[in-house]
């Protein structure tokens, strides 16, 4: 089975923090998406990336940088963290453009 | 504007009652992905449809894509608590790229 493992289910951030949410898949996908979600809104994407060090903007990527070193991780950097950021955060995989995404569990992030 | 929009927001319906959750675009849908969410978690992948009539079962869910691959719908045979959640449609290519675009998802609540 698909593993897409997020590092932290529950944070609580300050203003201005910097935030890292890690992600990590264990089935060699060249494709990693990081979205949130928020109630009214659905889910939305931030930032994906088709390959290493490769990275593309989704649809709100203002407030937030991604890294991928490493093919299996995915990161995602809020670099002063904002109230306005506090939401649901997702990580997904897939092993290429038009093949299932697989979602991790999800990280809730307050920010405070 | 939605690109994908979903119907209804919630439902509620008695165990053992069946249901349909609809997911319409005003544009082709390339891949039809359905996805259920329990509150809080991530997005388990359900089924993926990208032929004009194509229909596939799993268990008591039924997923169908209309001929003109503008259309999906979701029924649930014979409801049972375990399918209460938020089901949520996503669809490639209606950005005018390769990003996976959702819905805003429906609230199914089985009542005993």
């Amino acid at each position: 089975d698909v593993k897409v493992t997020q590092s932290s289910r529950y944070l609580v951030k300050r203003t201005g923090e910097k935030v890292f949410l890690e992600c990590v898949q264990d089935m060699d996908h060249e494709n990693m998406f990081w979205y949130r979600q928020d109630p009214g809104l659905g889910l939305r994407l931030i930032y994906f990336s088709y390959d290493v060090k490769m990275k593309e903007k989704g649809d709100i990527p203002e407030g937030y940088s991604v890294s991928r070193e490493k093919k299996e991780r995915f990161s995602l950097i809020l670099e002063s963290a904002s109230t306005n950021q506090t939401s649901m955060y997702l990580c997904a995989s897939s092993r290429s453009f038009g093949n299932t995404i697989y979602f991790g569990e999800g990280s809730w992030l307050t920010v405070v | 504007s939605q690109e994908l929009e979903q119907s209804p927001q919630s439902l509620i319906v008695q165990e053992g009652k069946n249901l349909t959750i609809n997911c319409t675009s005003s544009k082709t849908l390339y891949g039809l992905y359905w996805y259920k969410q329990k509150y809080g978690e991530g997005l388990i992948f359900l089924m993926m449809l990208q032929k004009g009539g194509e229909e596939k079962s799993h268990e008591k869910i039924t997923a169908k894509l209309d001929e003109k691959k503008q259309q999906s719908s979701l029924h649930i045979t014979a409801s049972q608590p375990s399918h209460a959640g938020i089901y949520l449609c996503g669809a490639d290519g209606l950005a005018g790229n390769e990003k996976l675009t959702f819905g805003t998802g429906t609230r199914l609540t089985i009542i005993p």
